[in-house]
């Protein structure tokens, strides 16, 4: 069965420094998410990501993040320069159609196993 | 004030009792997810609603649209069932299908 894969599984850096987390979506799959929890609170939604451009992205999505669709099947988040408070899971995920806009239906979405970020 | 709320935060249970996890959301949606959280971390889609019931194995889901309530129902429990269960919707406000979390519910049934 098809899945999203995430590397690394665990990542620590220190503050100030830079961190890529890579994610392979699904193949066939064509729209593209970010989201992460901080240890003990809720998961969050960071950014969406369809046809090689930023969908939308939520408030915590600030200048120090980007993501990118380098070749076709990885999918990236890199974190310019990480503070102690970047320091969650961050979960890719991807559905086989774009998103729609106030339409009958939605999508479901393939979660990858998440890259545990630690700042120091 | 959360979009998405469910109850009860913790559960516990014996193995082959039946659990109810509620779910409900104060905004107009496409669907609604359930997920489950294993404890390693790792999200798995449980189910995708948008009206009615589904179910699989010994899962079931139901929703009311007009009550934007949401059920998760686990039939004969089992041990392997422990995990963290979490509601999440897709807003019909949105111009993408981002989901919202609730805060989930952890589920841990005894042998």
């Amino acid at each position: 069965e098809p899945e999203v894969t995430q590397t690394p599984s665990h990542q620590v850096t220190q503050m100030g420094q830079e961190v890529i987390l890579r994610c392979v979506p699904i193949s066939n799959h064509l729209y593209f998410y970010w989201y992460r929890q901080i240890l003990g609170q809720k998961v969050e939604f960071l950014v969406s990501f369809y046809n090689n451009e930023i969908s939308e992205k939520s408030e915590i999505f600030d200048d120090q993040f980007s993501v990118e669709r380098p070749d076709g099947s990885n999918f990236t988040l890199k974190i310019r320069s990480t503070k102690l408070e970047d320091s969650a899971m961050y979960f890719c995920a991807s559905s086989s159609t774009p998103g729609t806009s106030g339409g009958d239906y939605s999508y479901e979405q393939y979660f990858g196993p998440g890259t545990r970020l630690t700042v120091t | 004030k959360n979009e998405v709320e469910q109850s009860p935060q913790n559960l516990t249970a014996q193995e082959g009792e039946f659990i109810t996890i509620n779910c409900s959301y104060s905004v107009g949606i496409s669907a609604l997810h359930w997920l489950q959280q294993h404890p390693g971390g790792g999200i798995v889609s449980l189910f995708m609603l948008s009206s009615g019931k589904k179910k699989h194995g010994r899962l079931i889901a139901t929703i009311n649209i007009q009550e934007k309530h949401s059920s998760l129902h686990i039939t004969a429990s089992h041990p392997r069932d422990s995990a963290v269960y979490i509601c999440a919707v897709s807003r019909l406000s949105d111009n993408t299908d981002k989901l919202i979390f609730g805060t989930g519910t952890r589920l841990q049934v005894f042998p």
